[in-house]
């Protein structure tokens, strides 16, 4: 089946500065991916739209300039959490579906945790 | 906006009963529904998609059925196992392909 890896698994990082977390899809394209978070015991929130080539489509109440998506190729994308503040601590997970199939099945990477000190 | 809510938030069985999680969505026009399982501190695991065409999709003891008119899709665990044990999100989605989850249901299956 379709892959999608995320590195690093896990990140600690110091308040103020900014971290990349990376989302790749390992067998198959993707034109389309999208960037969640996860708060404890909290189900996965829709954080914006990462579309190849473009600009990136943040859902309402999240902030472009704070959380910085890059989507360069069509196996690649990028969020970075700029100035992270501890409330920034959070599991974030991307998700990608196959531009060749017609079934827009989504499939999920494992997840970042990231731990804003 | 959309909105998926999961019922109920939490479940306990003993080994071996046949369960039902349910999940509500209030806007029809979907494209998907999945299913997925989520162990604690880790990603998902996709059990089952049922494209909005489709009444239900089986795999093993899992059988998730949708009614998009609605808006409604169940779960069914058949002779559950303590290996079942973890949390159970439903997720729709709709125009762009976004998917909007519910809160899950955190299933505990004892021995």
């Amino acid at each position: 089946g379709a892959v999608v890896s995320q590195h690093p698994s896990r990140v600690i990082c110091k308040s103020g500065t900014s971290v990349k977390i990376e989302c790749r899809s390992l067998d198959f394209q993707a034109t389309t991916m999208f960037w969640y978070r996860q708060f404890p015991k909290k189900s996965l929130m829709l954080m914006a739209t990462s579309n190849e080539g473009s600009k990136a489509t943040y859902e309402q109440g999240v902030e472009k300039d704070k959380f910085l998506i890059n989507h360069a190729s069509l196996t690649l994308s990028t969020l970075t959490v700029t100035s992270a503040h501890p409330e920034d601590s959070s599991f974030y997970i991307c998700s990608a579906s196959d531009t060749s199939s017609s079934s827009y099945e989504q499939y999920f990477g494992p997840g970042t945790r990231l731990t804003v000190t | 906006k959309q909105e998926v809510t999961q019922i109920p938030a939490a479940l306990s069985v003993p080994e071996g009963e046949n369960l039902v999680l349910n999940c509500s969505f209030t806007d029809s026009a979907i494209y998907n529904l999945q299913w997925f399982r989520q162990d604690p501190g880790k990603g998902l695991t996709s059990l089952l998609l049922i494209q909005s065409s489709q009444r239900e999709q089986t795999s093993g003891r899992l059988n998730a059925s949708l009614d998009k008119s609605s808006g409604r899709s169940t779960l069914y665990i058949a002779a559950s196992q303590p290996g079942d044990s973890a949390t159970y999100l439903c997720a729709v989605s709709g125009n762009f392909n976004k998917f909007y989850f519910g809160s899950g249901t955190k299933l505990n299956v004892k021995p």
